[in-house]
């Protein structure tokens, strides 16, 4: 079974500092990694997401992650945070023989500090 | 304008009414997902439909039944639902049931049981 991990449930974090909300995922099979972003009221929207090829993955409003296959890993990164990027994170997997069934983590409530 | 459009946004119901959640989306998409979020816990897959036939049907209550017209449109009828089922409903979709491509998510409709 697939299960995916998102050990932060909370992240504060001061404007213009960086941060990295993690994401730690099972599977057996080949991945397609995504990461999604929640504003307030609002349904689910796509950051970036890993398919294949290159590791590191850039998406919309500055956000990377990287994929590491030995960790089965998927974190995302941010060099410096703005106060607009206060939202609920969602890392989802999605393997290779599901279909396009998607596994969501809980996640992560990311608050940037003016 | 996300492509996928749920109506309404907001529902407040007692237990012994039935009401109709509404999806759209304007993408060209073959796939549509029904997902229930509640408060700290990982988004739950309730219905999958592929080119208008139901694919996957995860142990969801009979409360809930779903109803796919034509592959832009996609309803939840809800009928005698409990406090339990309060939480924000989203619906999704995708290019293909068995492609890669991500999911995209309409806003929600957050549902009241009282």
């Amino acid at each position: 079974a697939q299960s995916v991990t998102q050990l932060d449930s909370q992240v504060p974090v001061f404007e213009e500092a960086p941060v990295e909300l993690r994401c730690n995922y099972s599977s057996s099979v080949s991945v397609y990694l995504f990461w999604y972003v929640q504003y307030p009221n609002q349904g689910l929207q796509l950051l970036l997401k890993y398919l294949s090829g290159s590791t590191l993955v850039k998406g919309i409003n500055g956000f990377e992650a990287e994929f590491n296959k030995s960790q089965t890993s998927f974190h995302l990164r941010k060099p410096s945070v703005h106060i607009s990027d206060t939202a609920e994170y969602f890392c989802a997997v999605r393997t290779s023989n599901t279909g396009n069934q998607f596994y969501f983590g809980t996640g992560t409530s990311l608050t940037v500090i003016p | 304008e996300t492509g996928v459009t749920q109506t309404p946004r907001h529902l407040v119901m007692g237990m012994t009414n039935k009401k109709s959640l509404k999806c759209e989306q304007h993408l060209g998409h073959n796939a549509m997902y029904w997902y229930k979020q509640s408060a700290k816990k990982p988004l739950e897959l309730m219905f999958v439909y592929s080119l208008e036939e139901r694919v996957e049907n995860n142990s969801v209550p009979s409360r809930f039944s779903p109803e796919c017209p034509n592959s832009s449109h996609l309803f939840l009828h809800l009928h005698t639902l409990q406090p339990e089922d309060s939480a924000l409903y989203l619906c999704a979709s995708s290019q293909d049931f068995l492609s890669n491509q991500p999911q995209h998510f309409g806003d929600g409709t957050r549902l009241s049981i009282l």
